[in-house]
């Protein structure tokens, strides 16, 4: 059973330019996460989605940030008009349908470089 | 401060010794959870303990939860070299409408030979 995909592993956008980011959770998962990670910090929440839906996105920059998780194929995280800012670990998990809430698996997590 | 806060930041043993880590946070919660993460890489989960459980055990691991004090600690007995790594406590809060973690800074653990 593969754990939770995400691609690319290490991404390298100059400023301006748009990054994507994809996750596929583990098989029978109906939720995911992602949480970005800046050096040396602990994992901060940015959204959650079942399929179709964003259920908190309560942790996303209002701006130049979105986040899908269509019916069929990966969620996907977009950053518009990328800035140094942005450079950080951004990690998706994934959950199955428990309640209540179970364990989130995580998986390796890009690594997006802004120059 | 924020919600999750680990402590000591930095630990440092030699192998065979035990590791302590603690763990504090703010609200009600449904669960907590503990995470190790190695250098650059993504996080492995270890071990979940819901609000009503006091203690629980994984292998060489011991996990407790003092909903009074709002505090989980990590034991880590008979270390290993292997075990060199950093380790977060990450909450769900109740009522949080979902299971958002909200994850502490961490305690860097390094176990030396």
């Amino acid at each position: 059973n593969a754990g939770v995909m995400q691609n690319p592993r290490h991404l390298v956008r100059r400023r301006g330019q748009e990054a994507r980011l994809r996750c596929s959770p583990m098989k029978g998962h109906s939720h995911v996460y992602w949480y970005r990670q800046l050096p040396e910090e602990g994992l901060k929440f940015m959204v959650y989605l079942q399929k179709e839906n964003i259920i908190d996105e309560s942790g996303m920059p209002k701006e130049r940030f979105s986040a899908e998780f269509p019916k069929e194929g990966p969620s996907i995280l977009r950053i518009q008009q990328v800035v140094r800012g942005d450079s950080a670990a951004y990690f998706c998990a994934s959950s199955p349908l428990t309640h209540p809430p179970d364990t989130q698996y995580f998986g390796p997590g890009t690594r997006l470089t802004v120059l | 401060s924020q919600q999750g806060e680990e402590d000591p930041q930095a630990l440092s043993i030699q192998e065979g010794e035990n590791a302590t880590m603690n763990c504090s946070y703010k609200t009600s919660i449904n669960n907590l959870q503990w995470y190790r993460q190695n250098s650059g890489r993504g996080l492995v989960h270890l071990i979940l303990i819901r609000s009503n459980e006091r203690e629980k055990h994984s292998g060489r691991l011991r996990v407790t939860l003092d909903t009074s004090k709002k505090s989980s600690s990590l034991l880590i007995t008979a270390s290993r070299a292997a075990d060199t790594a950093s380790y977060f406590c990450a909450t769900d809060e109740k009522g949080g409408g979902g299971n958002k973690l909200t994850f502490g800074t961490g305690t860097q653990l390094k176990v030396e030979l």
